[in-house]
Order: C-alpha cells, then sequence, then structure tokens
C-alpha cells in the first residue's frame, strides 16, 4: 500500500490571498504526480501531470513544483478568490497506470 | 466533446440488493478506470480496463463486484449484493495512450451510492 499524504487537512484563506499545500509521496517507483481540483458533486478536474524532478508548471494563478528524490510536491494558489474553493487532490502514479490518492486539501476562501 | 459520463449520479438501495453503475469513457480512450471514495477516506483504485481486456483488477474488494467491458466501449460495475460498507462514491476515469506518455486521467462526476 502506497502513503499519499496531504497537509494540511482544510484551511480556510481572505480573498486575495496566497496559499499554498503539500502532498508527500513514495520518493521510489515514482513515475508521475497528479493535482486535481474537485468540487463536490463534479468532476475531478485535472490540474497538472507532473513527470520530471524539477518540474514547475504553471495555469493561471495556480502553479505547482515537484521534488521526486525527497517525494513532494507543492501547490500554490495566488490571490486566492472564493471560485478556488475546492478539495485538492495529489495523486501518484506509479508505473502500473492506476492513480493513489491522498485524502485531499479542502480550500475555503472567504470573501 | 464530451467528458467521462457517469449513471446514475445517486442511487440509494437496501442491503442485499443488486446496483449496476455505467460509465461511458471520453471517445477514442482506450483506457478505463473505476475508482471509490469511502466517506472521509481517499479515492482509491478499483481496476483499469485497456479496451475490453481488464489490465489490471487488484483494487476490486471482493467478488461482490464485477466489472464488465463488452467491445471495449462503456463499462458497467455491479455490486451483488451490496453491503453496508459500500456505500461511497464511484468514480470512473479514462485515458488517451499508455502509462509512458504522461497522460491525463479525466473522471466523470461519479456516481453516489448509498446502502441502507
Amino acid at each position: 500500500i502506497l502513503n499519499v499524504e496531504q497537509s494540511p487537512q482544510s484551511l480556510h484563506v481572505q480573498e486575495g490571498d496566497s496559499t499554498n499545500f503539500t502532498c508527500s509521496f513514495p520518493s521510489s517507483n515514482f513515475y508521475a504526480l497528479h493535482w486535481y481540483r474537485w468540487e463536490t458533486a463534479k468532476s475531478p478536474e485535472a490540474l497538472f501531470v507532473m513527470t520530471l524532478n524539477g518540474d514547475e508548471k504553471k495555469k493561471g494563478r495556480i502553479s505547482a513544483t515537484l521534488n521526486t528524490k525527497e517525494g513532494y510536491s507543492y501547490l500554490y494558489i495566488k490571490g486566492s478568490q472564493p471560485e478556488d474553493s475546492a478539495t485538492y487532490l495529489c495523486a501518484f502514479q506509479t508505473g502500473a497506470n492506476n492513480l493513489f490518492f491522498g485524502t485531499g486539501t479542502r480550500l475555503t476562501v472567504i470573501p | 466533446e464530451a467528458g467521462v459520463t457517469q449513471f446514475p449520479s445517486h442511487s440509494v438501495i437496501e442491503k442485499g440488493q443488486t446496483v449496476t453503475l455505467r460509465c461511458d469513457p471520453i471517445s477514442g480512450h482506450d483506457n478505463l478506470y473505476w475508482y471509490r471514495r469511502v466517506m472521509g477516506k481517499e479515492i482509491k483504485f478499483l481496476l483499469h480496463f485497456v479496451k475490453e481486456s481488464k489490465q489490471d483488477e487488484s483494487g476490486m474488494p471482493n467478488n461482490r463486484f464485477l466489472a464488465e467491458r463488452t467491445g471495449g466501449t462503456y463499462s458497467t460495475l455491479k455490486v451483488q449484493p451490496a453491503e453496508l460498507e459500500d456505500s461511497g462514491v464511484y468514480f470512473c476515469a479514462s485515458s488517451q495512450g499508455t502509462v509512458f506518455s504522461g497522460n491525463t486521467i479525466y473522471f466523470g462526476e461519479g456516481s453516489w451510492l448509498t446502502v441502507v
């Protein structure tokens, strides 16, 4: 069983604040790290697929970094908006074509 | 382009009954996955199809669960007989290409199952 941990479990930030959260995963048998944004009752939305150590990806105000040697990834949100409120999931992919998810970080942006 | 679609979106059944969940992947996606999230826990892998073949079913919890993908298009996941611990949201996902392409895996909205 692979252990993927996300922290914090939840956080509340004020509109306009920047925030970040962490995903920790095994440093062996790494193939890719996926980030998803999930609003309950909707489809988890793919944000990033990261495969290389040192990768940095950006999509609008959201960006992510990857360190495969130490087994962590950070997700950053700059200037949080209420519509950013969601659960952010990371998932670790080994050579097998399935994903091992963390329990997610639930973000609430307060207007 | 249509995304991954799942039916039903919600289902409430009694313990011992049977439920069949359906998934239509994105057109052209050979890879189809089933995942499940039980309340408060992480999303967990159930199985993976490549076209009509089961590539990996290591996550299926027991023989009460049966997944099929006849013809390599849509897939069904049947739970028979359902138990209380089967309650949760069942996600279907699909992707194009192989594991070596760093491909995005696209998820449906999930089928929310409540067993009472």
